[in-house]
């Protein structure tokens, strides 16, 4: 499997502050980048794709200007949560992927809790 | 009309028995299929990924892959309380270019000591 890190593992902050999320893939260079959001008792949800070097896409519903995303290398993107909200408190997870390897691997995730 | 559907559960199967978990996919076009088991408060890990009809066993594991009927299945020999967990079940939709996934909602399954 890929070895991918993520921090912090847990952040709180105060309502209205800003968070980043760092995710390293560190065994291999990762073209695509997936960021999923996961509410307590739910599933995997798809916030944005973006590919090295390029704009992300974002999902339907999902606020560009909030999350904003960063993926200026083949082995760091990073996820801004823009002036936080208790309703952005959930599990963040990132998963790179490699162009033609259809496994798709997660990092091991970023709890933030906002207050 | 969801496009991965998988029953919550909770499944619940006495310690040494056969887990049997279900999902259907609604793009009949599909080609690659995964099982990821996920532990409370933990992120998804792979177990098994499926790209042909049949059967493709690793150790406990057996995935279960139909095509024409749109069905694909994990089962666990032998379950272990540390088995515990919700499984997810993954699709990549036919075309598209990216390795983008259609998660099932996943079923929580409880094995019994």
């Amino acid at each position: 499997g890929a070895v991918v890190s993520q921090h912090p593992s847990r952040v709180i902050c105060k309502s209205g502050t800003s968070v980043k999320i760092e995710c390293r893939s560190l065994d291999f260079q990762a073209t695509t980048m997936f960021w999923y959001r996961q509410f307590p008792k739910q599933s995997l949800m798809l916030m944005a794709t973006s590919n090295e070097g390029s704009k992300a896409t974002y999902e339907q519903g999902v606020e560009k200007d909030k999350f904003l995303i960063n993926h200026a290398s083949l082995t760091l993107s990073t996820l801004t949560v823009t002036s936080a909200h208790p309703e952005d408190s959930s599990f963040y997870i990132c998963s790179p992927s490699l162009t033609g390897r259809q496994t798709q691997y997660f990092g091991p995730g970023t709890r933030l809790l906002v207050l | 009309q969801k496009e991965v559907e998988q029953n919550s559960g909770p499944l619940s199967v006495p310690e040494g028995a056969i887990a049997s978990l279900n999902c259907t996919y609604s793009d009949r076009g599909s080609q690659s299929f995964f099982w990821y088991r996920q532990y409370s408060g933990k992120s998804p890990e792979l177990i098994m990924s499926i790209y042909s009809n049949g059967d493709k066993e690793d150790g406990r594991f057996t995935a279960q892959l139909n095509k024409a009927s749109q069905y694909v299945s994990l089962l666990i020999r032998d379950s272990q309380p540390s088995d515990s967990a919700t499984y997810l079940c993954a699709v990549k939709p036919y075309g598209g270019a990216t390795n983008k996934l259609i998660f099932g909602t996943g079923t929580l399954l409880a094995v019994q000591p």
